[in-house]
């Protein structure tokens, strides 16, 4: 079946650091891929995401791009606040049927003054 | 601005109990879906419906079912509330279609059952 991994948190940094999660995923077809991000007290809003190979998602200084060779997606910023400190979830949404979203377990980013 | 709501933030019931987590959207949105959410294991679907009165089984249904009376109300019951059903309860709604439509999440629920 379809499966997300990423990386294994926490991943702690200082600010103005440059970040990466890994996301790898595994499905047939042409998956939808998508970052959302949970911050603390809150449900999942969505960060970005990309449709087919090659698009790259971006938002709020995230960016992530669709490699289908790699079957990857991972999340990039160059500078990280304090305020980006939250869950990330990377998931993937299979082109037919009802959409649902596959989650992978998340990441914690913490990111210190 | 949209909106997924869900009747508690918070909620303590006890083993046994039949328990009731209710969630409303209003964006007229066909798709509405229920997951759990634990630490180490992320998100797991549970139950989702594409339209009223339909529903479909995710990956974990078990000791669970759901209701939908309406389109914008999409309620989770568990029939019997057991202590492994403690944890995070996070409804969602979407646009119906393929693929690349976002899922808008409401707050979640954090359930303890003792």
């Amino acid at each position: 079946g379809d499966s997300v991994t990423q990386m294994e948190g926490p991943v702690t940094l200082s600010e103005e650091a440059f970040l990466t999660i890994n996301c790898t995923y595994t499905a047939t077809g042409y998956p939808s891929l998508f970052w959302y991000v949970q911050y603390p007290g809150e449900g999942l809003q969505l960060l970005l995401k990309a449709t087919k190979a090659d698009d790259k998602g971006s938002n709020k200084g995230f960016e992530a791009t669709y490699r289908k060779e790699t079957t990857s997606f991972h999340l990039e910023k160059g500078s990280v606040q304090v305020s980006d400190s939250a869950v990330y979830f990377c998931a993937l949404s299979k082109n037919s049927g009802y959409s649902t979203l596959t989650f992978g377990k998340g990441t914690m980013l913490l990111v210190s003054p | 601005d949209v909106k997924v709501t869900q009747s508690s933030r918070y909620l303590v019931k006890r083993t046994g109990e039949k328990v009731f987590l209710e969630c409303v959207q209003d964006m007229d949105h066909e798709n509405m879906f229920w997951y759990r959410q634990d630490p180490g294991l992320g998100l797991r679907l549970i139950y989702f419906s594409y339209d009223v009165k339909m529903k479909e089984k995710g990956d974990i249904p078990e000791g669970y079912s759901v209701s939908r009376e309406k389109k914008e109300r999409f309620s989770l019951i568990l029939e019997s509330a057991s202590t492994n059903q403690t944890s995070m309860y996070l409804c969602a709604s979407s646009l119906p279609g393929q693929g690349a439509y976002e899922q808008y999440f409401g707050p979640g629920t954090r359930l303890t059952v003792t």
